[in-house]
């Protein structure tokens, strides 16, 4: 079956900037989403369409997407940013099938 | 205000089945595809399957495939999930979460992404 791949962790200071990854073979052809997870909460749709910025998200969260790489980019990390990010696509088999990365754990030292 | 509403918490012995309800309300229910997702203590997301409220057409995670149903009711703005054959390790926290989908020409579909979640709800799966 189809899988994403991000890293576990992440880790960076305050300020900072923060990078997480997510490949998969299909990326190329769909495209991706990121969630913010705060724990005992419901996620939080901060990127969609690989690049775009629901309202109401901070201009820090970026997205960006490179052959069977997306990446999720938040610029001068702050302590409330301390969270798990999942990437979220769907294979190309033509029929809809979704997949979540097996996500990146945040924080901010 | 935008919001889903799901059901209560559920606990259910192996081998028996679970019926989650979603309830939508502040939008149009058949203009948005509903997706759930579950999460089992400590895990990451995964994703189950969708729906669109507007004929009820459906598509599930291979991994389901048979052991789960998803059903509307446009009546009532509400879309149900339903787990067969349940074991332990379909314990977790089952959330529905709405997705504008736009069909383009040719049938091309674009997704804007899971933008309102319900509050979740979880179901153990214990003997």
């Amino acid at each position: 079956s189809y899988e994403l791949t991000q890293p576990p962790s992440v880790s960076v200071s305050p300020g900072q900037t923060a990078r997480i990854t997510c490949s998969g073979d299909a990326l190329p052809k769909q495209y991706a989403y990121w969630y913010q997870q705060k724990p005992g909460q419901a996620p939080v749709l901060v990127i969609y369409k690989d690049s775009e910025r629901p309202s109401g998200i901070p201009e820090r969260f970026s997205g960006s997407s490179s052959g069977t790489t997306v990446t999720l980019t938040i610029s001068g990390v702050q302590a409330e940013d301390e969270a798990d990010y999942y990437c979220q696509s769907a294979d190309s088999s033509g029929t809809y099938r979704g997949v979540f990365g097996g996500g990146t754990k945040l924080t901010v030292l | 205000q935008v919001q889903l509403v799901q059901s209560g918490a559920e606990v259910k012995k192996p081998g028996a089945s679970v019926k989650v309800s979603c309830k939508a309300s502040g939008y149009t229910f058949t203009s948005y595809y509903m997706h759930w997702v579950r999460q089992a203590p400590g895990q990451g997301l995964e994703w189950m399957g969708i729906i669109n409220p507007s004929g009820g057409s459906t598509s599930y995670a291979q991994k389901f495939q048979g052991r789960v149903t998803m059903t509307r009711d446009t009546s009532t703005s509400t879309v149900y999930m339903e787990l067969s054959s349940l074991r332990s390790e379909d314990t977790a926290v089952y959330y529905c979460a709405r997705d504008f989908v736009l069909v383009a020409a040719a049938g091309v579909y674009y997704y804007y992404g899971m933008d309102v979640w319900g509050q979740g709800t979880t179901v153990t799966v214990s003997s």
